[in-house]
């Protein structure tokens, strides 16, 4: 069974623009959660989707904003970029929702690397 | 959900057994223990989890001590391969938000 695929893998941007990251969990797979992880920050939870829709938000502010489709990829943009935003960007599948009440693995992808000029 | 207390690096020999601990003092009955590992550049990868009672898997055995307020992953046979940073994690499941919570981990490096 494939893992989780991210595209692209590299990206450089420059301040101001918007980026558009794309996210194919594994098959059978409904939910997509988004991680940004910075040597600052660590590792922080952006938000989930499961069935198309939104399940859970992190504390990130309204440029980030994502989307999944009825195939179950996702899309995450940022909008109007800024230096703080560049960041290794991960997506993580699981078979059902993480508040679901039993246990779900989640297995992540190998991440985007956004860096913004 | 909890939070998680590891040690910011750890060296192991290659062929010995890692023992990585945890500390979750404030842990509450029904969140759960898990491990997840980073090997440099590439995306977490989980290891294994468990709620009160020991668990070993093909990769690691998780030992919990009986109040629940920390704990220990062990790599039975460290390879070099198991360099990389350990993250312990408490999470309810089942909870409100349900998504992983990481802390700075653990940076075990295996030396030959």
């Amino acid at each position: 069974k494939a893992g989780v695929t991210q595209t692209p893998r590299y990206l450089i941007k420059t301040r101001g623009q918007q980026v558009t990251l794309s996210c194919s969990p594994i098959s059978g797979h409904r939910s997509v959660s988004w991680y940004q992880q910075t040597p600052g920050q660590g590792l922080q939870f952006l938000f989930e989707y499961f069935s198309e829709t939104q399940r859970n938000k992190g504390n990130f502010p309204g440029r980030f904003s994502g989307r999944q489709f009825s195939n179950s990829r996702s899309e995450m943009n940022v909008s109007t970029l800024e230096l703080g935003d560049s960041a290794l960007y991960l997506c993580a599948s699981s078979s059902t929702p993480l508040t679901s009440g039993s246990y779900n693995e989640q297995f992540f992808g190998p991440g985007t690397r956004l860096t913004v000029l | 959900d909890a939070k998680t207390t590891q040690p910011t690096s750890m060296d192991c020999a290659e062929g010995r057994a890692a023992n990585l601990p945890c500390n979750h003092s404030t842990i509450s009955g029904n969140e759960y223990v898990y491990w997840y590992r980073q090997i440099h550049s590439q995306g977490p990868q989980y290891i294994i989890h468990g709620l009160k009672n020991n668990e070993t898997n093909e990769m690691a055995s998780l030992i919990i001590t009986e109040d629940r307020k920390s704990s220990t992953l062990i790599l039975p046979h460290a390879t070099l391969r198991d360099t990389a940073v350990y993250y312990c994690i408490v999470r309810v499941v089942g909870g409100s938000q349900g998504n992983l919570i990481f802390g700075k981990g653990t940076k075990l490096s295996v030396k030959p």
